[in-house]
C-alpha cells in the first residue's frame, strides 16, 4: 500500500532549528510537498520537491532523496507563530497521499 | 497567491438533516477540486475528487449517495452531507487546483460541521 511516516511530535526551543523526517512507499512518485496548518486552519502550502537535493525558501528548506524514499523540512530561527502541524504529501500520479502530520511544539 | 473559500465556516445542526457546503476559487479557474475530511489531531483523507462537468470519483469507503459533490462550474463545487449523523461531526476541507501540478492546488479554510 501507500504510506508516509514522520514523527507524531517534536520539540523545540524558540530561536533554534528543527528537521522533521518523512518517509513514504508510493507508487507513481512524483515529488514531496510539505504543508502547514495551524489549528482549526487549513493546509498552506510550504514546498514541494521533484528533483533530489535541497530547496530554500526564506527559513524553512526542504530535502528530498528519491533513492532513499526520505526528504525533510527544516525549519530555521524558529518562532513561536511556527508551532503548528506539519505534513508531508506524496505526488502519486498527481493525487497527494498525506502522512499523518508531525505537531511542532516550540518553547520560549 | 491564488484564493479558496468556503462556506459556511461553521454549521451546526440536528440530526437527520442536510447540509450543504460551497467552495469557489476565486481568481482563477480549477480543473479540479478535492474534498477532504479531517477528524481531530489526524491527516486530511481525500473524500472524492471532481472535475467540472462530469461525476466525481469517490474514495473507498465514502458513500456516494450519502455525500454528494455537484461541480458547477470552473470555479464552484459544492458539498452536501445528506442525513447527517454525529459521526460526521468533522472538519471539511475542498482544495481547487488550477492545473495539473500540486503547486497549484489550494487549499479553502475549511468547514466546521458539528451534528447534535
Amino acid at each position: 500500500g501507500q504510506s508516509l511516516e514522520q514523527p507524531s511530535e517534536v520539540t523545540a526551543v524558540e530561536g533554534a532549528i528543527v528537521q522533521i523526517n518523512c518517509t513514504y512507499q508510493t507508487s507513481g512518485f512524483y515529488g514531496l510537498s510539505w504543508y502547514q496548518q495551524h489549528d482549526g486552519g487549513a493546509p498552506t502550502f510550504l514546498s514541494y520537491n521533484a528533483l533530489d537535493g535541497l530547496e530554500e525558501t526564506g527559513r524553512f528548506s526542504s530535502f528530498l532523496s528519491r533513492s532513499d524514499s526520505y526528504g525533510y523540512l527544516l525549519l530555521q530561527e524558529l518562532q513561536m507563530k511556527d508551532s503548528a502541524s506539519y505534513f508531508c504529501a506524496a505526488d502519486s500520479n498527481y493525487q497527494l497521499i498525506w502522512g499523518a502530520g508531525t505537531k511542532l511544539i516550540i518553547k520560549p | 497567491g491564488a484564493v479558496v473559500s468556503q462556506h459556511p465556516s461553521r454549521v451546526i445542526c440536528k440530526s437527520g438533516t442536510s447540509v450543504k457546503i460551497e467552495c469557489r476559487s476565486l481568481d482563477f479557474q480549477a480543473t479540479t477540486m478535492f474534498w477532504y475530511r479531517q477528524f481531530p489531531k489526524q491527516s486530511l483523507m481525500l473524500m472524492a475528487t471532481s472535475n467540472e462537468g462530469s461525476k466525481a470519483t469517490y474514495e473507498q469507503g465514502v458513500e456516494k449517495d450519502k455525500f454528494l459533490i455537484n461541480h458547477a462550474s470552473l470555479t464552484l463545487s459544492t458539498l452536501t452531507v445528506t442525513s447527517a449523523h454525529p459521526e460526521d461531526s468533522s472538519f471539511y476541507i475542498c482544495s481547487a487546483r488550477q492545473g495539473l501540478a500540486v503547486e497549484t492546488q489550494y487549499f479553502g479554510p475549511g468547514t466546521r460541521l458539528l451534528v447534535l
